[in-house]
């Protein structure tokens, strides 16, 4: 499995700004995904980052809100721009593979919006 | 859009009783995995299931994927407190070879010593 390290680990901003979160894998990885997982809830995909082209959003989810690069296959970036407090979560970036495409986990950035 | 369902949402028992945890869906899923979460870690896999009828152990964890592949369950037997978490559920998304997996709803459990 690849192990997957994310930055920062958390953070708290105010309402407004924007944040930057990025995922390391240590090696490269075909499929990449950001999720969220708000309190006390389950996982939302949000998109899958494609290398070198456009990341896939899922429904509720848009490039504005939620820009995503994919510069190569072991690094990802998430901005949450405009934050309001309601983007307070946890967000993991995922890579999948394995003989039965498992998807496993980065250790997650925790955000605060002020 | 598939969804998953897990029952039930909160379970409080004592050390050493045991529980299951169901995860169900009106659709087919080709595998299901169970994941397990602690406060402030991301997920951690527990087991992949991919045959319909599909029993598989792990320690004291039995997970066993229903005929049809539409449901998932898990039981712990002796539960201890390290056993406490989010425990999740969730299965591949079947639209096109997207790769991409529906989590369940979640089952919060906390084991009392």
């Amino acid at each position: 499995s690849a192990v997957i390290s994310q930055k920062p680990s958390r953070d708290i901003c105010q309402r407004g700004t924007s944040l930057t979160i990025q995922c390391q894998v240590d090696s490269q990885v075909t499929m990449m995904f950001w999720y969220r997982q708000q309190p006390g809830q389950s996982l939302t995909l949000i998109a899958t980052a494609n290398q070198g082209s456009e990341a896939t959003y899922e429904s509720g989810f848009v490039i504005d809100k939620f820009p995503i690069s994919r510069p190569n296959l072991t690094f990802s970036t998430l901005t949450v721009s405009n934050m309001s407090p309601e983007d307070s979560s946890i967000y993991l970036c995922i890579t999948s593979g394995g003989k039965y495409n498992e998807q496993f986990f980065g250790p997650g950035t925790r955000l605060t919006v002020l | 859009t598939q969804l998953l369902e897990q029952s039930p949402q909160f379970l409080s028992i004592q050390e050493g009783e045991n529980l299951t945890v169901y995860c169900n869906s009106s659709s087919v899923f080709s595998s299901l995995q169970w994941y397990r979460q602690e406060p402030g870690e991301g997920p951690v896999l527990l087991v992949t299931v991919v045959t319909g009828g599909e029993v598989k152990k792990l320690k004291r964890l039995t997970f066993q994927f229903g005929d049809a592949r539409k449901d998932s369950s898990l039981h712990i037997t002796a539960a201890q407190p390290g056993d406490t978490g989010l425990y999740l559920c969730a299965g591949d998304d079947l639209g096109l070879g997207t790769y991409k997996y529906i989590f369940g709803t979640g089952t919060r459990l906390k084991v009392l010593a």
